[in-house]
């Protein structure tokens, strides 16, 4: 079973700062089968990047997806005020599972 | 436009038996899997497992497999999980998702509250 952590757990940042978020396997994802959700309070998750580095309908091109095998990343590049949220990876190619998540709050 | 539409809150005493529903739309519904994905209060995204409404084939996280049954009903488009005998600790938010490219339409989630 595939265990994803992620780092850190906590980013301060303030608007129009860049966003740098961290996704590691426990063993080599299959096909770079991983996905990037974001989640505000009392909101469904929502998919931003899928297949590593594939942007989801409608999600802003300040969000980019990057890495293969056992490192993923999630930048934004420029936060918006919409953007503070936690952030979740999740990996589908050998079962499921979601890493712990990353808050990212304004500083 | 795809759409998963959940059932409303509930609040259950412990031992009690429950099932809540998610209902989709504006897709095939028998062609895609259903995942189910488990948030405690103030906690994280727990799998819970998946569903294959087409032929109601199921695959569960281990550590869910016993505690929870999947269940679709194909003819009304709508996939169900289902407990027998409720704990505190299955208090949560609930959430279904349909299984792509990752998960990219989810409902509004299911708010269940066991006590006592």
């Amino acid at each position: 079973e595939i265990v994803l952590t992620q780092s850190p757990g906590t980013l301060s940042l303030s608007p129009g700062e860049r966003a740098t978020l961290s996704c590691r396997a426990s063993q080599s994802v299959s096909s770079n089968y991983l996905a990037w959700y974001q989640q505000k309070p009392g909101q469904a998750p929502r998919l931003l990047i899928y297949g590593a580095s594939s942007r989801a309908t409608g999600i802003p091109d300040r969000f980019s997806g990057s890495g293969s095998g056992t490192d993923f990343t999630l930048t934004i590049s420029r936060l918006e005020p919409e953007d503070f949220a936690v952030y979740y990876c999740q990996q589908y190619g050998s079962s499921f599972a979601f890493g712990p998540g990353t808050k990212v709050d304004i500083k | 436009e795809v759409q998963l539409v959940q059932s409303g809150a509930e609040v259950k005493k412990p031992g009690e038996s429950l099932k809540i529903s998610c209902k989709g739309s504006g897709y095939s519904f028998t062609s895609s899997w259903i995942g189910w994905v488990r948030q405690m209060p103030g906690k994280g995204l727990e799998w819970m497992g998946i569903i294959y409404p087409g032929d109601s084939d199921t695959r569960y996280s281990p550590s869910f497999q016993g505690q929870v049954t999947f269940s679709a009903d194909k003819s009304i488009s709508t996939a169900y999980l289902q407990w027998s005998s409720l704990k505190a600790s299955d208090t949560a938010t609930y959430y279904c998702a349909r299984v792509g490219s990752g998960l990219g339409s989810w409902g509004q989630g299911t708010l269940v509250t066991v006590s006592s």
